[in-house]
Parts: structure tokens; sequence; C-alpha cells
């Protein structure tokens, strides 16, 4: 299985908003809703900030919000703050019953 | 509160077999979870190797399954993760995840800290 393409770094200043895509194949995101994102801060694991698409946990601001058309995940993040710096991660269930990442993104706030 | 922790050697010898356990607390291996590992080289991206249901139904990363071997011991709640044959690209964080899969969701709620293993003579 292929990792997830997603961009290698997007940038953003405070209060503006920042897209980060996830691109796979019919074979895991184009066929199914079991996408979500992992938030990790350096040297720390990582947090799962969405699921099934655009389901946020408990805790996590409405800020973050995901969506998805065909086989293209995305992860927006409205109103940026300092403390959303960190490496942005998808994944996605595939058609082989397993689990795929993205190569990660790094998000700077300028 | 669910907590998982790695516990393993830090340090493999090339060819060798890179054995790795994870304790649960808080919440029952005999769940309706999925336990899985994945991993992290150093200044990369995240690999997802492998997860195991309790009752022994396993899925493998295709581009692992020939050296992965995972295992349950329901009686002590810990999961384990064996790769063998391991080479210097071996060397990352391991990190060992709790995971909700339903026929809508597949995700990992509960991470470890992750430990270091660096593969090297």
């Amino acid at each position: 299985q292929s990792a997830l393409t997603q961009p290698p770094s997007v940038s953003g200043s405070p209060g503006q908003s920042v897209t980060i895509s996830c691109t796979g194949t019919s074979s895991d995101v184009g066929s199914y809703n079991r996408v979500s994102w992992y938030q990790q801060p350096p040297g720390t694991a990582p947090k799962l900030m969405i699921y099934e698409v655009s389901n946020r946990p408990s805790g996590v601001p409405d800020r973050f919000s995901g969506s998805k058309s065909g086989n293209t995940a995305s992860l927006t993040i409205s109103g940026l703050r300092a403390e959303d710096e960190a490496d942005y991660y998808c994944s996605s269930y595939t058609s082989s019953s397993t689990l795929v990442f993205g190569g990660g993104t790094k998000l700077t706030v300028l | 509160q669910v907590q998982l922790q790695e516990s393993g050697p830090g340090l493999v010898k090339p060819s060798d077999t890179l054995s790795l356990t994870c304790a649960v607390s808080g919440h029952s291996i005999s769940s309706n979870n999925w336990w899985g590992w994945i991993r992290q080289p150093p200044g990369k991206g995240l690999e997802w190797i492998a997860y195991i249901y309790y009752s022994g139904s396993i899925f493998y990363n295709p581009s692992l399954k020939s050296r992965v071997t995972m295992s349950v011991d329901t009686s002590k709640n810990q999961f384990s993760l064996n790769l063998s044959s391991v080479t210097a690209v071996d060397t990352a964080v391991y990190y060992c995840a709790r995971h909700y899969c339903s026929i809508n969701s597949c995700y990992v709620d509960y991470w470890g800290q992750g430990t270091l293993v660096t593969v090297s003579s």
C-alpha cells in the first residue's frame, strides 16, 4: 500500500485559515469515510483531531474541520493560533482491512 | 483512563529480531478494539505496521507482512510485536496504539508514548 499524498508544508499567519490535502485512491480514501487526522507537536505522540472524515473528538476546538471529495480528504484549520504549529497526518482505512498514513504536513504559523 | 506503555530493547543488531511489548491499563484488551503498532523513523512520517483483535485476528501492512508477527496475551492485558531480519531502515520510534474500528470508523484513539529502537551493530 502506498502512503497517502500530503503537501510537505503549509503556512499561515495567526487568524488565517489553512487547508491540508490528503490524496489517496479508490482503494482507500475514495471508498471509505474512515478518514482520520492527527496532530503531532515535536517530540510527542500523535493526537486524534478528526475521525470519520469530519467528526471531532471531545476537546478538539471547532476551528478544526474535515471534508472529503472523491479520493481527496482535507483538513481545514481556521483562526490559526501559534499552538497549532505541528505536523499533521491523515490516515485512511483500506480495502485490505489495514490502515495507511499520509506522508505528513508541517504547519508553520508565521 | 486508557494507558499504553511500550517496553523492549532500545538497541537491536542487524539481522536480529526486534521484540516489543505493549502493556495496557485502564481498559480490557478483550474489548471491542484493535490493538496495533505504528512506527516513525527519525525525522520522517508515520508508518502503520499491523493490528490484532483479542480473538487473534491480525492484519499486517503488506510491505512488512513477511517479517512481522503479533500476539496478544489477555491474561496479562498486553500485546506484542516481533519484526525479524531488521536493518538500519527499521530504526524508528515504535508506538503501540488502540484502534477503534467499526462499520463507519477506523482510527487510533489512544497512543503509547513511543519507544526508540535503534538497529546497529
